[in-house]
């Protein structure tokens, strides 16, 4: 799977709504971009996922670049529970591809009451 | 919904010690897997299955085995634990491993391993 690139960090206030960055340059054609968020002493909970449009669920919006190159996690009035590790992954659509799931460090995000 | 449960939920170990870790899902998937998360670091991942004995190595397998014993579970053994080791393993499942947008995975809560 190809590499993504994340902020090491970032600061929010409860209530605001958080714009979480992801780089992915070298994406390929067929590879979806997945988000998944971890908190401590918990593994990895899914968050969302698309491929070329913009997707939004009861969690978050997923906001594709036209290129693909980049996408951001878009959180809206985010509460105290929304404090996590973020992370951007890029999952194969091919056959067995997609179970060699890359993880970075993510970006931490931390909120503050 | 379903549920994934890794056992123990805490694992200290002697230097050289065959350490074996549990892992049971209630989502009748069809793939499980074994990732390991050092502190600070992405997760890796060490091994994987695709179906009952199935096996296939991921990126971190030596110096592990692993055995999908059946659908539900999915064991990881560290066949000689390195002294002063530290980090926490992950075990997920998803509904299958062919390519799709569905295939989304599950983890568990991890155990965390210390070797003194």
């Amino acid at each position: 799977d190809a590499k993504t690139t994340q902020p090491d960090s970032m600061e929010s206030t409860e209530g605001e709504t958080v714009h979480l960055p992801c780089s992915h340059a070298t994406i390929s054609g067929n590879e979806y971009i997945y988000w998944y968020r971890q908190v401590p002493l918990q593994g990895p909970e899914y968050v969302t996922h698309g491929l070329q449009q913009n997707t939004t669920n009861s969690m978050a919006f997923l906001a594709i670049a036209s290129d693909r190159k980049s996408s951001t996690l878009i959180l809206p009035h985010v509460s105290l529970r929304d404090a996590a590790v973020y992370h951007c992954i890029l999952r194969s659509m091919a056959t067995g591809g997609n179970n060699k799931l890359t993880f970075g460090q993510g970006t931490v995000l931390s909120v503050i009451p | 919904g379903g549920i994934i449960t890794q056992t123990p939920k805490f694992l200290i170990g002697q230097e050289g010690q065959k350490l074996t870790l549990k892992c049971q899902q209630n989502f009748n998937h069809d793939t499980m897997y074994w990732y390991r998360q050092d502190s600070g670091k992405g997760l890796r991942l060490i091994y994987y299955s695709i179906t009952e004995n199935d096996l296939q190595k991921g990126d971190l397998s030596e110096g592990y085995d692993a055995s999908r014993e059946k659908k539900s579970s999915f064991s990881l053994t560290v066949t000689s634990a390195q002294k002063n080791e530290m980090a926490v393993f992950l075990c997920a499942s998803s509904i299958a491993g062919t390519g799709g947008s569905q295939n989304t995975l599950y983890f568990g809560a991890g155990t965390r391993l210390s070797v003194l």
